[in-house]
C-alpha cells in the first residue's frame, strides 16, 4: 500500500493567518482525500483532490476557506485560511486506489494537529 | 446523507479475551468495500481489515476478523486474543455511494484492553 508523508505534524497558529499542509505519496494515485477530525470526533471529509481538475468539496466546506492544490499524481496541499480557534483540529490526508487499480490503498498520512490561538 | 452507526461508544475487554465491535450502515450500492480502521493515541489511522461486498467469505487478518452480513448491512469486527496494544479508537468506514472512492466514517468505538 502507498506510504504518505504529511507535514507539518503539528503547528500553533495565530488567528487570521493561514497554514498549508502537504502530503507526499510514494506512488501515483488517482484520488487524494482531505479529512478533518475535531477533538474527540470522527473523521469528516473536506474534499477530494483529483490531479488536473479542481477539488470537489463536501457540504459545509468551501474553496475560499480550504483551498487545495493537486499539481501531480503524488502530491497535494490543503490550506486552512483565515484561521479561527474553531479550526483547531487534526487534518489528515488519505489516498484511494493506486494508479494500477489495486484496492490496497486507503492509507492515511500521520495527521497535522493544528491549534489556533 | 449516508449513515454509519457504531452503537458502542466505549468497550473494554480483558487481555487475551475476545471482543466484537458492531457497525451497521446504509447504501444502495451492490459492489463496494468496507474497512475497519484503528486510531491509537498517536492519531495515526491504521487499516485493520477490509471486506469486498461481492465476496461472501468474511475477511480475516491474523487476530482480526469480520462478520459481514450484506443483506442486513452489518459489518462487525472481532478481535481475538486481545492485546494491550489493541487499545485504540476503532472506526468503521464503508465506501461512499455512487462509485466514489471516498469513505464514510462512523463515530467510532473506544476500546480499552485491560491487563
Amino acid at each position: 500500500s502507498a506510504v504518505i508523508s504529511q507535514k507539518p505534524s503539528r503547528d500553533i497558529c495565530q488567528r487570521g493567518t493561514s497554514l498549508t499542509i502537504q502530503c507526499q505519496v510514494d506512488s501515483q494515485v488517482t484520488m487524494m482525500f482531505w479529512y478533518r477530525q475535531q477533538p474527540g470526533q470522527s473523521l469528516t471529509l473536506i474534499a477530494t483532490a483529483n490531479q488536473g481538475s479542481e477539488a470537489t468539496y463536501e457540504s459545509g466546506f468551501v474553496i475560499d476557506k480550504f483551498p487545495i492544490s493537486r499539481p501531480n499524481l503524488t502530491f497535494s496541499t490543503l490550506t486552512v485560511s483565515n484561521m479561527s480557534p474553531e479550526d483547531s483540529s487534526i487534518y489528515l490526508c488519505s489516498v484511494g486506489r493506486d494508479r494500477g487499480g489495486s484496492n490496497y490503498g486507503y492509507t492515511f498520512g500521520s495527521g497535522t494537529r493544528l491549534t489556533v490561538v | 446523507a449516508q449513515t454509519v452507526t457504531q452503537s458502542q461508544p466505549e468497550m473494554s475487554v480483558q487481555e487475551a479475551e475476545t471482543v466484537t465491535l458492531s457497525c451497521t450502515y446504509d447504501t444502495s450500492e451492490n459492489n463496494y468495500y468496507l474497512f475497519w480502521y484503528k486510531q491509537p493515541p498517536s492519531r495515526q489511522m491504521i487499516l485493520v481489515i477490509r471486506q469486498e461486498a461481492y465476496k461472501q467469505q468474511n475477511a480475516t487478518e491474523n487476530r482480526f476478523s469480520v462478520n459481514f452480513q450484506k443483506a442486513a448491512k452489518s459489518f462487525s469486527l472481532k478481535i481475538s486474543d486481545s492485546q494491550l496494544g489493541d487499545t485504540a479508537m476503532y472506526f468503521c468506514a464503508p465506501q461512499a455511494q455512487g462509485g466514489s472512492e471516498k469513505l464514510v466514517f462512523g463515530k467510532g468505538t473506544k476500546l480499552t484492553v485491560n491487563p
